[in-house]
Parts: C-alpha cells; structure tokens; sequence
C-alpha cells in the first residue's frame, strides 16, 4: 500500500464547475499536507499547504485535512481552463514530500 | 527570476554515459532536496541537504547517483553508466529555514537511449 494514495483521473468538467480533489494517506504521523499544481513537462508548483486539520481558503481553492479519516480534499471553485492540469497531493514525511500519483484534471469551455 | 533553477533542461544521452544536472536553489534557502519523477507518477525523494549537510538518501539511489553540494548553495546530481531506467524527470526543490514548504525547479528531463 502507498503511503498517499490519489485517482490517477483523468477528471473531465465544463468550466465553471467545482472540482473536488481527493487522497488517502497511511500514515497517522504525517502532520503537514500540500496541493501541488503541475502543468505537462513543468515542475510542480506549491497551491496550498496546511498544517493538521482543518480548512484553508485561497481565492478559488479550498484545501482540507481530515486527520481521523486520513483524508485530503481539494476543492476548486468557478474552475477554469487554465486549471487544466495535473493536481499532486502531499504529505511530510520528517523533511520529504511523499506523493500521490497526481490526478489529471481537465476543465473544458 | 528568483526562482529555483535547474540546467540541463534536458539531456538525451546513450545508456553507459555519465550525466550531470545542477540545481540553483532560492536564495537563502538551506534545504534542498532532489526528487525523480517518471510519467504518470508523483515525485518520488532521493536525497536532501540542510546547507552542505547530506542528511537523507533514498534507496532509491543507487551507488551511480551521487549528489553534492559545496558551500551550501548549488547542488549537482550525477549519474554514471545511466542505464534505459534513469530515463525520468529530475526535480530540485528548496526550502526556506524553519518551513515546510518546498518549492520546486522545472525539472531536468533526462532520456537514456
């Protein structure tokens, strides 16, 4: 079993729409959780990062962390094309990100 | 651009060659970690240093990686007698002091023919 796991997708929406992003996690000690935005052939780019549970809004984007289900959510609001891409979940593991395999969202006009 | 860096942006090289890639991390960052990332696969960790410290290695990387980084600033990652299996994205990422957060390179697109 991996220690995140996440749909590899692909998540296909008419723009407008909200997008909800999930994964699983093992691991009770992991304590820090990001969203990473990754468009084809780039690096991933930091969206979100929260720490324990909880909410956290920033603009269009909602990340929560649900500690006792070991639960992760993204959620994206009036999507975009340009949200178009691959979303990576991620866990700290004592100073590494462990990773989900990403989830390819695909938001059309 | 303030940016973490990375050169090559890409290398295509033959299987048995040795192949080297640098990482610029942002400035004043002390962590900076190396992932591998294959297609349709989250990165995956191999190695990190806090300045010139290596504190962590994957098992991932085998003895024909090597990582480096003198004086706490770049890194390079070197791989000799790559094989068709190194063929990968190789992502740098940096942190600041006392944050989680990583902050990640374009990455280096590397092809073993």
């Amino acid at each position: 079993q991996k220690e995140v796991e996440q749909d590899p997708g692909p998540l296909s929406v008419p723009e407008g729409a909200i997008v909800s992003l999930n994964c699983t996690y093992s691991n009770s000690a992991f304590q820090y959780f990001m969203w990473y935005r990754q468009y084809s052939r780039k690096g991933p780019e930091l969206l979100m990062y929260t720490y324990s549970s909880g909410n956290k809004e920033d603009g269009r984007f909602t990340a929560q962390v649900d500690k006792s289900s070991k639960y992760i959510s993204l959620f994206i609001r009036d999507s975009q094309p340009s949200d178009s891409a691959t979303y990576l979940c991620a866990s700290d593991n004592t100073d590494k990100l462990i990773f989900g395999t990403g989830t390819r969202l695909q938001v059309f006009p | 651009d303030t940016g973490v860096s990375q050169n090559p942006r890409h290398k295509i090289t033959k299987r048995g060659q040795n192949v080297t890639f640098r990482c610029d991390p942002i400035s004043e960052h002390n962590r900076l970690y190396w992932y591998r990332q294959t297609l349709g696969q989250g990165p995956e960790f191999l190695t990190y240093f806090q300045n010139e410290a290596q504190l962590e290695k994957s098992r991932l990387l085998s003895d024909r990686f090597s990582a480096e980084r003198p004086k706490g600033s770049f890194s390079t990652l070197e791989i000799q007698r790559t094989e068709q299996g190194d063929s990968a994205m190789y992502l740098c990422a940096s942190s600041p002091k006392g944050y989680n957060e990583q902050f990640f390179g374009p990455g280096t697109r590397l092809t073993v023919l």
